[in-house]
């Protein structure tokens, strides 16, 4: 059964920090890899996308992540918080052909002054 | 810009009513999404539409029911609202099945007494 993890719920980190969320997957073929934010309030906003070649991706507000087939994971990162970045993010998986996917339960980050 | 419109924020409805929620995208998209967004389950697919007047079930439909009578609107529809069903709603557009990255609404915060 495909199914999407995200080992951690909240994270709290400090404005300039590091970061990086955790997204694992479970899939019976190569899928297509997304992370998503969501603003409180706010609808979901696509972040960056893997479907094939280099496994480093480079989104929008600074975000990166790196699609890693052996560990079944797509890990967010960013070198420096905004406050501002203070969100839900999803990661979610998808197939090469077809319409369903299936979205992670979501990592809360806050931001600390 | 991709525009999805959902025509409620904010939804207080009764045990047994009958609930409407529309949405409405502005880019012409095939593909038209209602997801049910739960604390610690993610977004769940509840019916998805790829044509006007074409609708398949996704992971949860019991309880809903969608209308596409128009390219542009896509509804979702709970014949008869019960508690279990108070949640936050998405609704999401994509070009079509060649194109993966889906358009979120800002969701409407549905509350069943």
């Amino acid at each position: 059964a495909q199914s999407v993890t995200q080992p951690d719920i909240h994270i709290t980190v400090s404005e300039g920090a590091s970061l990086e969320l955790r997204c694992n997957y479970s899939y019976g073929a190569t899928p297509y890899l997304f992370w998503y934010v969501q603003s409180p309030g706010q609808g979901l906003q696509l972040l960056l996308k893997y479907f094939s070649g280099d496994t480093l991706v480079q989104g929008i507000k600074g975000f990166e992540a790196e699609f890693k087939r052996s560990q079944s994971s797509f890990n967010l990162r960013k070198p420096s918080v905004h406050w501002s970045d203070a969100a839900e993010y999803f990661c979610a998986v998808g197939p090469r052909w077809g319409q369903n996917f299936v979205f992670g339960p979501g990592t809360r980050l806050s931001v600390l002054p | 810009d991709v525009k999805v419109t959902q025509s409620s924020r904010y939804l207080v409805k009764r045990t047994g009513e009958k609930v409407f929620l529309e949405c409405v995208q502005d880019m012409d998209h095939e593909n038209m999404f209602w997801y049910r967004q739960d604390p610690g389950l993610g977004l769940r697919l509840i019916y998805f539409s790829y044509d006007v007047k074409m609708k398949e079930k996704g992971d949860i439909p019991e309880g809903y029911s969608v209308s596409r009578e128009k390219k542009e609107r896509f509804s979702l529809i709970l014949e008869s609202a019960s508690t279990n069903q108070t949640s936050m709603y998405l609704c999401a557009s994509r070009a079509g099945s060649s194109s993966y990255e889906q358009y979120f609404g800002p969701g409407t915060r549905l509350t069943v007494t």
